[in-house]
């Protein structure tokens, strides 16, 4: 068990919908990860947050959206779904800062499988 | 951006024996390489890593490897389990970036008992 907890483990939803994935890190960890796992593209990074601001954005679409809340828990909105958004979502996080030197571990959460019929 | 590729896709081993996967990254100014497990239905485990400073990493029966010249790195496990069985994923990522992690696609390990 990494620590880091995400709700819900399953979600299946229909095309045009939207959806929040959630998300705690583990105590004390102040950066939260969101990455998308499919069959064509990998593990892909999407967004990070640090203690509630943005730090950097990968390849997420202007369909998604993400924050992250005072008490460090972060949601990822996915709106307007297609079938191709149905994916493995993980949430992962780490104790230190983003760009102040140090790289430090991330840990992963166990995923929100979401299905788009 | 950064590109990791990952080989063997595939690898399939007696138990006992030893297994080696590896990586190649395009970005030299990458200085962070973990590797992780993953089982079905679970999330990535982080089993080990290794930063640019360093050459080479052990923690029991797990090293990994890293040429900084050459932009590769690889996973080494000796006497193999069953319980190795997963699929394992290298990353790549540097500090300017906001230590987002670029993975490769994975290579599925079967440890044959």
């Amino acid at each position: 068990d990494s620590g880091v907890t995400q709700t819900p483990k399953h979600l299946i939803t229909a095309t045009g919908q939207r959806v929040t994935l959630r998300c705690s890190p583990r105590s004390g960890d102040l950066s939260v990860y969101w990455y998308q796992q499919s069959l064509d593209q990998g593990l892909q990074f999407l967004i990070q947050y640090y203690n509630g601001e943005e730090r950097a954005k990968g390849n997420i679409l202007e369909r998604f959206s993400a924050q992250q809340f005072p008490d460090l828990h972060s949601e990822l909105n996915l709106s307007s779904l297609e079938l191709g958004d149905s994916a493995l979502y993980f949430c992962a996080s780490s104790v230190a800062p983003a760009g102040r030197g140090l790289n430090n571990e991330q840990f992963f959460g166990p995923g929100t499988r979401l299905t788009v019929l | 951006g950064e590109n990791v590729e990952q080989h063997p896709s595939t690898l399939s081993v007696q138990e006992g024996d030893s297994a080696v996967i590896k990586c190649t990254y395009s970005d030299s100014a990458s200085n962070y390489f973990p590797w992780y497990k993953q089982e079905l239905g679970k999330g990535p485990q982080l089993i080990i890593d290794i930063r640019s400073n360093v050459g080479e990493k052990k923690d029991q029966r797990i090293a990994v490897t890293l040429n900084k010249t050459a932009k590769h790195f690889s996973l080494h496990i000796t006497e193999t389990q069953p319980e190795d069985s997963a699929v394992y994923f290298c990353a790549a990522s540097k500090e300017t970036s906001g230590s987002r992690l670029t993975f490769g696609e994975g290579t599925q390990l079967t440890v044959n008992p």
